[in-house]
């Protein structure tokens, strides 16, 4: 176990609703990535944050947003929810943007109908 | 775009050694070859990485050809336990500016057969 944890596990949300997602990273790591993995498919980057700043962003709409604390926890935020959008929700952290390891947690199944 | 070429799935008897093979032609040469795995219903999880430098740890050996345009990935005695979706990833080391975070692909599925 790499220490990151996830909450909730599974998740079940209606169209057009709001999700948020929480992650609790490994201690001491001030960096914390999102991924969105769809069935059958590789994980996507979302966007990742560094000291409570968001430091880089993929090919997501401006409805997926989060938020890091000082505790270097974190939220992933999801508006408006679209039947696309189910997937399973990884974070992953590491200690600095140097680093050459992530740590994923075990993800949140979202399913939306 | 996809940066690296991998088989969809593959089999290994337990006990052999599992080779995974990736090409990344157009790799440049500040990019780093990664690997990650996932086993079902896990988070991915690193096995190693290299530059140009064959590389070796407790989990696996990664060889890098002379031209760097493809690698192997070597599990030395495959376990049930290594049953995953491996993923080959090139990326360079973080230069300053936004982060891109990994690009996985759809990896190999290996599994391994008793």
């Amino acid at each position: 176990e790499t220490g990151v944890t996830q909450s909730p596990t599974h998740l079940i949300k209606t169209r057009g609703q709001q999700v948020t997602l929480r992650c609790s990273s490994q201690s001491g790591h001030n960096t914390v990535s999102w991924y969105q993995q769809a069935l059958g498919q590789g994980p996507q980057f979302i966007f990742q944050y560094y000291r409570e700043e968001e430091n880089g962003r993929g090919n997501f709409p401006p409805r997926f947003s989060g938020l890091q604390f000082p505790n270097y926890s974190s939220e992933l935020n999801v508006n408006a929810l679209e039947l696309d959008d189910s997937a399973l929700y990884l974070c992953a952290s590491s200690l600095g943007l140097a680093s050459y390891e992530q740590y994923f947690g075990p993800g949140t199944r979202l399913t939306v109908t | 775009d996809a940066k690296t070429t991998q088989p969809t799935s593959m089999d290994c008897a337990e006990g052999r050694a599992a080779n995974l093979p990736c090409n990344h032609s157009t790799i440049s040469g500040n990019e780093y070859v990664y690997w990650y795995r996932q086993i079902h219903s896990q988070g991915p999880q690193y096995i190693i990485h290299g530059l140009k430098n064959n590389e070796t740890n407790e989990m696996a050996s990664l060889i890098i050809t002379e031209d760097r345009k493809s690698s192997t990935l070597i599990l030395p005695h495959a376990t049930l336990r290594d049953t995953a979706v491996y993923y080959c990833i090139v990326r360079v080391a973080y230069s300053g500016g936004g982060a891109d975070g990994l690009t996985f692909g759809k990896g190999t599925h290996l599994i391994i057969q008793p």
